[in-house]
């Protein structure tokens, strides 16, 4: 079955410890990205990757991390998380980097900061 | 910059009630419009989407319409269920700096009751 994958679905941590969201992808997809999702704020995007070893800032980058060493997966990273990023994050995925590209959407990881 | 302006929820309907959910649109470039859904506790799918000026997008009975005249994309559909009960979400993708830039509307919870 075509998907995204994401783990954990749920986290709770305290502030500065760091921790690592997987992502995963089955449909070799060139185009990754994460995005995080707040009330009344839609989604925003946070990292993307083009390809392999090609990242790139999206709008809301400060305090994360990201790598694509391999074309299925696309990690996030927060090295010392704190409480404003406490949030719903969801990778997504494409096969192209076209307008038309429709995105693939991850179950999502609800995280918790205390 | 590309922005996405939708209607504001909730919204709550009866069962067979005529939907429509409203989306306007700014943007530098000549975007792709998308309509993505969010059942609870799910990541976000595509319901449809329209590539140019005046395409029509339809999924399940949902449709819309890319208005350039407009720039609008409103959702509608002709008699609800309660299973279309989710979180809709008007996006616009667009081709900036070589990379595809997906802006999201910040979406809209609708409930449809029996």
């Amino acid at each position: 079955e075509a998907q995204v994958t994401q783990n954990p679905r749920y986290l709770i941590t305290v502030t500065g410890k760091k921790l690592t969201v997987t992502c995963s992808q089955n449909m070799n997809h060139e185009y990754m990205s994460w995005y995080r999702q707040d009330p009344g704020l839609g989604l925003r995007q946070i990292y993307y990757s083009m390809n392999v070893e090609v990242t790139d800032k999206g709008d809301v980058p400060e305090g994360y991390k990201v790598s694509r060493k391999e074309k299925r997966n696309f990690p996030l990273i927060l090295e010392s998380p704190s409480p404003n990023q406490t949030s719903l994050y969801f990778c997504a995925s494409s096969f192209g980097q076209g307008s038309t590209d429709t995105q693939y959407f991850g179950p999502g990881t609800r995280l918790t900061v205390l | 910059g590309d922005s996405v302006t939708q209607m504001e929820g909730p919204v709550t309907l009866s069962e067979e009630a005529f939907l429509t959910i409203n989306c306007t649109y700014t943007a530098t470039g000549y975007p792709s419009l998308f309509w993505y859904v969010q059942y609870p506790g799910e990541g976000l799918q595509l319901l449809l989407k329209a590539t140019k000026a005046d395409d029509k997008g339809s999924n399940k009975g949902f449709e819309a319409t890319y208005r350039k005249e407009t720039t609008s994309f409103h959702l509608e559909k002709g008699s609800v269920q309660v299973s279309d009960s989710a979180v809709y979400f008007c996006a616009l993708s667009d081709r900036i700096q070589g990379a595809q830039k997906l802006v999201f509307g910040q979406g809209t919870r609708l409930t449809i009751n029996p």
